[in-house]
């Protein structure tokens, strides 16, 4: 079976553009999780969806949003991109809508590098 | 606000050697608690989680035990192999009750090198 699947892999952009991040997270689960691990430190929670509704936003500014299809992949987008963005957004998806009963699986992100 | 302190690393070993990996974290209630770990190239994965007070995790070797009273999950491995080496994360997610559903608070990550 297949993970969560994230693209693109790499990507580079300049400051002030936008940015859409996509991830489709392992069949049958209805949540996803976006996260933003910059260079040596641990993940920071930006969004969870469940059912296509938000359930959680980290401490992020507007210019994040998400959202979540149908088909429970999700989009993660940045307006007005800055060099701070650079980071390895990570996205991961469970099958219940609350982590103590289940675990999280992580794709193995998106490396976004802003010039 | 909830919080994850790791030990400072990186940490370098020898092959066979003890690992204690060092966690404690701040949190209201009754969090539940896991050790991430990301191999070169990967993406994270779960390597064991405890739920509740006085749970044991365990996983290829690897150990943690939930003690509240000292707001502790330290990661052991009585002995360690060269495919040990990599970014270990330890984590916290919300009470049950809670209303942090996909959230986790992660520490800062500690870097593991175990030399032949």
């Amino acid at each position: 079976d297949a993970g969560v699947t994230q693209s693109p892999t790499h990507l580079i952009k300049t400051r002030g553009q936008h940015v859409t991040l996509r991830c489709s997270p392992i069949s049958g689960h209805k949540s996803v999780s976006w996260y933003q691990q910059v260079l040596g430190q641990g993940p920071q929670f930006i969004f969870q969806y469940y059912e296509k509704e938000e359930r959680g936003r980290g401490n992020f500014p507007d210019r994040f949003s998400a959202r979540q299809f149908p088909n429970y992949s999700s989009e993660l987008n940045v307006n007005a991109l800055l060099l701070g963005d650079s980071a390895l957004y990570l996205c991961a998806s469970s099958l219940g809508d609350r982590v103590k009963r289940g675990e999280l699986f992580f794709g193995e992100g998106s490396r976004l590098t802003v010039l | 606000g909830d919080s994850v302190t790791q030990m400072e690393g990186p940490v370098t070993l020898s092959e066979e050697a003890f690992l204690t990996i060092n966690c404690t974290y701040t949190a209201t209630g009754y969090p539940s608690l896991f050790w991430y770990v990301q191999y070169p190239g990967e993406g994270l994965q779960l390597l064991l989680k405890a739920t509740k007070a006085d749970d044991k995790g365990s996983n290829k070797g690897f150990e943690a035990t939930y003690r509240k009273e000292t707001t502790s999950f330290h990661l052991e491995k009585g002995s360690v192999q060269v495919s040990d080496s990599a970014v270990y994360f330890c984590a916290l997610g919300a009470n049950a009750g809670g209303t942090s559903y996909g959230k986790l608070t992660f520490g800062q990550g500690t870097i593991l090198t175990v030399h032949p």
